[in-house]
């Protein structure tokens, strides 16, 4: 089945030592999302790539940065994770932005910060 | 900025009723409103998405509408099953690939 993987599905790591989580997608999806989702709280956009165009929200801390290699994989690094990074990492896709089509949401990755 | 709001935060029905979530956003400009389904310590499962120029859409129990005018929409839920437990977030895009959320609904429906 077509479907959004995200791996590792639980990753811990210390406190500033840089993380990268994964995402890969067999939907052939233009679009690729990462949103951040904290406890009891709405899933929040990160950044997204259009294609090979790379859009970071307003209000995204540097700490976070992303890279898509190709149509099939995005990554999520965060270069020096604190306490407040603890959450789960969303990553979704769509078809095409400009056409409105749906989000289809991996199963996420729970980073837990020690 | 849009503000997506879901009433209630939780909510608790026996099994075999029918129920209505409910979600209120407040800029009417949007692309589409989506439904989805989140089980604990889990990603989100799409439901139901209705375009801006839709009413309502349907998928076997479920049955979503929207009044982009104001600012409304609502999933229904016929004969609520104990599997049916989750919380229930709602999403409007509003261009620009940026989906706002709520913070959902946790659903509870007792055996």
């Amino acid at each position: 089945d077509a479907m959004v993987i995200q791996n590792p599905r639980y990753q811990v790591t210390q406190f500033g030592k840089p993380v990268t989580l994964s995402c890969s997608q067999t939907l052939n999806h233009n679009v690729m999302y990462w949103y951040q989702q904290k406890s009891s709280q709405a899933p929040k956009l990160l950044f997204h790539y259009y294609d090979k165009d790379f859009n970071n929200e307003a209000d995204t801390p540097d700490n976070f940065q992303s890279r898509r290699p190709n149509t099939s994989f995005c990554f999520l690094d965060i270069r020096s994770p604190g306490l407040g990074d603890a959450a789960m990492y969303l990553c979704a896709t769509s078809r095409d932005s400009a056409k409105s089509y749906e989000q289809y949401f991996g199963p996420g990755t729970r980073l837990t910060v020690t | 900025k849009q503000e997506v709001t879901q009433i209630p935060a939780a909510l608790s029905v026996p099994e075999g009723e029918n129920l209505v979530l409910n979600c209120s956003f407040t800029d009417s400009a949007i692309y589409n409103l989506q439904w989805f389904r989140q089980d604990p310590g889990k990603g989100l499962t799409s439901l139901l998405l209705i375009q801006s120029s839709q009413r309502e859409q349907t998928s076997g129990r479920l049955n979503a509408s929207l009044d982009k005018s104001s600012g409304r929409s609502t999933l229904y839920i016929a004969a609520s099953q104990p599997g049916d437990s989750a919380t229930y977030l709602c999403a409007v895009e509003g261009g620009a690939n940026n989906l706002f959320f709520g913070t959902g609904t946790r659903l509870t429906v007792i055996p």
